[in-house]
């Protein structure tokens, strides 16, 4: 089956721990997006990568970190300087490959808690 | 800057009527709208998309939309709502450079 895979499904951390969440799609697409979402304010963007080895910063890329080293794969890291954590927290991909617009298809998400 | 409006934060309709979810949103160019659709602690679905042509777009799950240039309105309708359709529903328009700005939902709770 093609999708997208985010593990874990639930992470829980300490403060001052650093925190990588995964994200795999087996859709041959180029294109990868991290997003967190808050109760009320729909899903901001966090980080995107049109392409293996290139990133770029969303709206609200403090305390955040990726890595595109592998077309499959865009794993988020959680720094200790992100000063709230606390989200649930979506992968996407999308064919990319052009300027323009294309489909997102999302993962199941990553709910991530702060102790 | 490109932002979409979904005024409604709760919607509640009875099983077996009509749903309309508002959108509006701010675009300067031809815009790309999208509706998802999400489940307690699950994912995006998508249901919908327009980009060009028919002006009255068909989704799954027996949903559709309507673009409206003159309103910048792409609302959400449904002929009759099933209690499976209880969830949350995003709006989105696609942005310069493949991104998605997102509204900030509408929860839809359905009552038998």
């Amino acid at each position: 089956d093609g999708g997208i895979t985010q593990s874990p499904k639930y992470l829980f951390r300490k403060e001052g721990q650093n925190v990588t969440l995964s994200c795999e799609q087996n859709l041959n697409h180029d294109a990868m997006y991290w997003y967190r979402q808050d109760p009320g304010q729909g899903l901001r963007l966090i980080y995107y990568s049109q392409i293996v080895n290139d990133f770029q910063k969303g709206d609200i890329a403090e305390g955040y970190s990726v890595s595109r080293e592998k077309k499959e794969s865009f794993p988020l890291t959680v720094t200790s300087a992100q000063k709230n954590p606390t989200a649930f927290y979506l992968c996407a991909s999308s064919m990319g490959g052009t300027s323009g617009v294309d489909t997102q298809y999302f993962g199941p998400g990553t709910r991530l808690t702060v102790l | 800057a490109q932002s979409v409006t979904q005024p409604d934060i709760h919607i509640t309709v009875s099983e077996g009527a009509s749903l309309e979810l508002r959108c509006n949103y701010s675009y300067g160019a031809t815009p790309y709208l999208f509706w998802y659709v999400q489940s307690p602690g699950q994912g995006l679905q998508l249901l919908l998309k327009y980009f060009s042509g028919d002006t009255l777009v068909q989704g799954i799950k027996g949903f559709e939309a309507e673009f409206k240039r003159s309103q910048s309105s792409f609302n959400l309708r449904k002929p009759s709502v099933h209690w499976s359709d209880a969830a949350e529903y995003f709006c989105a328009v696609g942005a310069k450079g493949n991104k998605l700005v997102f509204g900030a939902g509408t929860i839809l709770r359905v009552k038998s």
